[in-house]
């Protein structure tokens, strides 16, 4: 199926673990990014990627750990999950253009920490 | 210098009634300036954007209307519908990618 994927939709882990949330794109867009939304604070930016092999750090991207060796996958794993990392976590990707249709958001994964 | 400011952060609008939701940002680099509307348990959608080079967009029943000098753009929803009832969110960036969310406004539409 064409589109942007994440997986798991849901996923319970405990305090201290590692937890690897997964994101695929069939569009093979230049950009992607990984948010996390939380009440009041909205839509905050973890790590993005302009291509593969190529990352940066957003607003929040402490304890938070991205690769990107194919263009269609962009993986973001907790080294060692806390219980502020409690949050849905979205992932988006853009082809960045100045005629771009801007992002496309997957469905998003419910962590919950515990 | 980065934040966008979204207010109100809840909405409650009769059915036929505007909606209206407010953005305000300080960087004056950003040239992209996207809303975005959420259903729970959804991503967020793109629902219309606008360029800095004019001053309103309308699609339909959404119009953004864009004061640069003011470094304010607002989202209007005319005849707002139940079927409206969702988390909005503006955003800005320079060019189209590396957005910064507002805090978003969740919009409840009464039949």
């Amino acid at each position: 199926d064409a589109g942007i994927t994440q997986s798991p939709r849901y996923k319970i882990t405990e305090t201290g673990r590692q937890v690897t949330l997964m994101c695929h794109q069939t569009w093979s867009h230049s950009y992607m990014f990984w948010y996390r939304q939380d009440l009041g604070h909205g839509l905050r930016l973890i790590y993005y990627s302009a291509a593969a092999d190529i990352t940066d750090k957003g607003e929040v991207p402490d304890g938070y750990v991205v690769s990107r060796s194919k263009t269609e996958n962009f993986p973001l794993t907790l080294e060692s999950a806390t219980r502020s990392q409690t949050s849905v976590y979205f992932c988006a990707s853009s082809d960045g253009g100045i005629g771009s249709y801007g992002y496309t958001f997957g469905s998003g994964t419910r962590l919950t920490v515990v | 210098q980065q934040q966008v400011k979204q207010s109100p952060q809840s909405l409650i609008v009769q059915k036929g009634g505007i909606s209206i939701i407010n953005c305000a940002y300080e960087n004056t680099a950003f040239d992209y300036f996207p809303w975005y509307q959420q259903f729970p348990g959804k991503g967020p959608a793109l629902l219309i954007a606008i360029r800095p080079d004019v001053s309103e967009k309308k699609e339909g029943r959404f119009t953004i209307s864009f004061n640069k000098s003011a470094k304010q753009f607002s989202l209007h929803i005319m005849d707002s519908q139940p079927g409206d009832s969702a988390t909005y969110f503006c955003a800005a960036s320079i060019r189209t990618y590396k957005y910064i969310f507002g805090t978003g406004t969740r919009l409840k539409v009464l039949a």
